[in-house]
């Protein structure tokens, strides 16, 4: 199974909307609303944003929100803060009982 | 609330075996499916596998299938990686995260993680 497809790097300044990419196939995020989210600062455990696609877990700030479109999902951070700096990774059950990752975005507030 | 906590870092030689833990400490152990992530110095996250302990059973990625086992013990509420025939490309941060099983089916997403432990393979 091959990674889920994010770009590298993203960056906006603070106040604005970004959204992050998760490109997959019909086999893993085109077939299942089982897409995640995950937030990475440097040296930390990653911490769950976004689950089922679109819902967010009640401690997460409602600027983060979820989306998907055929084979790809997206995650959209609005009202940008300093603290969202981080790296994001998507992840998506792929049939079979496997799980795979994107490759992660790192964010940048500039 | 369930936590996660795992064994210290360990530094390995080429071909050799690592084990590490994962014990939990609260909620029902049988509640959750358990995921190992792992993830090398500066780069991504990659799931390895995971056990259901309510059924004794795993499921790994293809991968890792020939080289990794995942263990669950019931009593100690703790679940175990094995890593065999290491390798320089097997330095990485190693994750345990929980997954809650709802319904009799796991979510596939993880709410809970472990702090992480370092293996290093020199």
């Amino acid at each position: 199974q091959s990674a889920l497809t994010q770009p590298a790097s993203v960056s906006g300044s603070p106040g604005q909307s970004i959204t992050i990419s998760c490109t997959g196939t019909n086999s893993d995020i085109g077939n299942y609303n089982l897409v995640s989210w995950y937030q990475q600062y440097p040296g930390k455990a990653p911490k769950l944003m976004i689950y089922d696609v679109t819902k967010r877990p009640s401690a997460v700030s409602n600027r983060f929100s979820g989306s998907k479109s055929g084979n790809t999902a997206s995650l959209t951070i609005s009202g940008l803060q300093p603290e969202d700096e981080a790296d994001y990774y998507c992840c998506s059950y792929a049939g079979s009982s496997i799980l795979i990752f994107g490759g992660g975005t790192k964010l940048t507030v500039l | 609330q369930v936590q996660l906590v795992q064994s210290g870092a360990e530094v390995k030689k080429p071909g050799s075996s690592v084990k590490v833990s994962c014990k939990t400490s609260g909620g029902t152990f049988t509640n959750y499916s358990f995921s190992w992530v792992r993830q090398a110095p500066g780069e991504g996250l990659v799931w390895m596998g995971r056990i259901l302990p309510v059924y004794g059973t795993a499921n790994y990625a293809l991968e890792f299938h020939n080289r990794v086992t995942l263990k669950a013990d019931i009593s100690t509420t703790t679940v175990y990686i094995e890593v065999n025939s290491l390798r320089s490309e097997d330095t990485a941060m190693y994750y345990c995260a929980a997954d809650p099983i709802t319904g009799a089916k796991t979510q596939w997403y993880f709410d809970l993680w472990g702090p992480g432990t370092l293996v290093t393979v020199s």
